[in-house]
């Protein structure tokens, strides 16, 4: 089975603080993915990576960086974290598979608050 | 730019009761088409999914969805649901070709089953 983790399911932090997450997947895929789920909004890409060191930016970039240096490893960042970031944050990773009909598989989330 | 829409945020049904979820897009070109669900406290996983041929799809716990590309819907039914099946269901779509790497998500129903 398609194994992917998140370093933390929950997460408080202070305004202001560097704050990053982490997510690794085990099953050598190309692509990944970071997405925020809100009440009432369902998901929202951040950023996705199609390869190693590769990145681009997804509907809600303001405010998050991302760092992909080894294939099964995609971490966010939120350089400077603001209340409005209180949200679950979820990883997802696929083989790549040109013309998108593989599955996404997702981590469990992590439950960021920022105080 | 593909959008989806699930009509409803909540739907409460009793047990062995059958169920529609409703799920409408927006697209101009040919699109996959996928049912992802997220039971409390864990990730998304995938329900079923659309890619081409025939139009209703299975899922292996009941669940099917029929993709109708006149009215640009692929709802999911499920004949009798279990108290098992509350969870939160996110339609999502993407489309075919070597850039796409994206899904985009319906803003989620939440199917509660009443004992």
């Amino acid at each position: 089975d398609v194994k992917v983790t998140q370093s933390s399911r929950y997460l408080v932090k202070r305004t202001g603080e560097k704050v990053f997450l982490e997510c690794v997947q085990d099953m050598d895929h190309e692509n990944m993915f970071w997405y925020r789920q809100d009440p009432g909004l369902g998901l929202r890409l951040i950023y996705f990576s199609y390869d190693v060191k590769m990145k681009e930016k997804g509907d809600i970039p303001e405010g998050y960086s991302v760092s992909r240096e080894k294939k099964e490893r995609f971490s966010l960042i939120l350089e400077s974290a603001s209340t409005n970031q209180t949200s679950m944050y979820l990883c997802a990773s696929r083989v790549g598979l040109a013309g998108g009909t593989d599955t996404q598989y997702f981590g469990p989330g992590t439950r960021l608050t920022v105080l | 730019a593909q959008s989806v829409t699930q009509l409803d945020s909540q739907v409460p049904v009793f047990e062995e009761a059958p169920v529609e979820l409703r799920c409408n897009y927006s697209s101009s070109v040919s699109v996959y088409l996928f049912w992802y669900v997220q039971y409390p406290n864990q990730g998304l996983q995938l329900l079923l999914k659309y890619l081409s041929g025939s139009t209703l799809v299975e899922s292996i716990n009941g669940f099917e969805a029929e993709f109708n590309k006149s009215q640009t819907s692929f709802h999911l039914r499920k004949p009798s649901v279990h108290i098992s099946d509350t969870a939160e269901y996110f339609c999502a779509v993407s489309e075919p070709g070597a850039g796409s790497y994206q899904l985009t998500f319906g803003k989620g129903t939440k199917l509660s089953v009443i004992p």
